[in-house]
């Protein structure tokens, strides 16, 4: 049973670049919430995503935006990087009905 | 501002000790309770939830909830060097919302 997957694992880039990190979330998981950690904090609530719909965001500006497919799966989508938006992003996923938050490995991006 | 609150540590036990983690949270209205391991480096793994008043018990773990002092706490017995790595507690608010709101983890070293 394959658990949250993310790609890239890794990434660099320029401030002022975009960029879109992906998410499939756990089998017979319907649920996609996306996070950003920070060196030495708690991951921080972007938005979770619930039949294809942004269903609750976090204080985050407009610059970041997702989209979730019919399959479940989810995109994160960051514009106008900053150097501040290098940290961990992480994708949890859960089953219906359920409050447990299941992580994904996670993208490591880094902005130059 | 809601908030959750964790003593960053390092909390040092030697190996075969019970090591007692806690956590303070501001919302009263909270309802669901999780507690994450993460090491260094990798995301977080969920380990506990709870979700009612007293104690919850899963192998080497037990999760403890007190709503009117509003504190969750985790019990680790038998400690074992493999458990040294940041516990995160995370909280879940009032019904109408999904996000989990994370405090800055607690470091957990376990002394062979």
């Amino acid at each position: 049973d394959a658990g949250v997957t993310q790609s890239p694992t890794h990434l660099i880039k320029t401030r002022g670049q975009q960029v879109t990190l992906r998410c499939s979330p756990k089998s017979g998981h319907d649920t996609v919430s996306w996070y950003q950690q920070a060196l030495g904090q708690g991951p921080q609530f972007i938005f979770q995503y619930y039949e294809e719909e942004e269903r609750q965001r976090g204080n985050f500006p407009d610059r970041f935006s997702g989209h979730q497919f019919p399959n479940y799966s989810s995109e994160l989508n960051v514009n106008a990087l900053l150097l501040g938006d290098s940290a961990l992003y992480l994708c949890a996923s859960s089953p219906r009905g359920f409050y447990e938050q299941y992580f994904g490995p996670g993208t490591r991006l880094t902005v130059t | 501002q809601k908030e959750v609150e964790q003593n960053s540590g390092p909390l040092s036990v030697p190996e075969g000790a019970i090591a007692s983690l806690n956590c303070t949270y501001s919302d009263r209205g909270s309802q669901s309770f999780f507690w994450y391991r993460q090491y260094s480096g990798k995301s977080p793994e969920l380990i506990m939830f709870i979700y009612s008043n007293g104690d919850k018990e899963d192998g080497r773990f037990t999760a403890q909830l007190n709503k009117a002092s509003q504190y969750v706490s985790l019990l680790i017995r038998d400690s074992q060097p493999s458990d040294s790595a940041t516990y995160l507690c995370a909280v879940k608010e009032m019904d109408s919302s999904y996000k989990l709101i994370f405090g800055s983890g607690t470091r957990l070293l376990v002394r062979p």
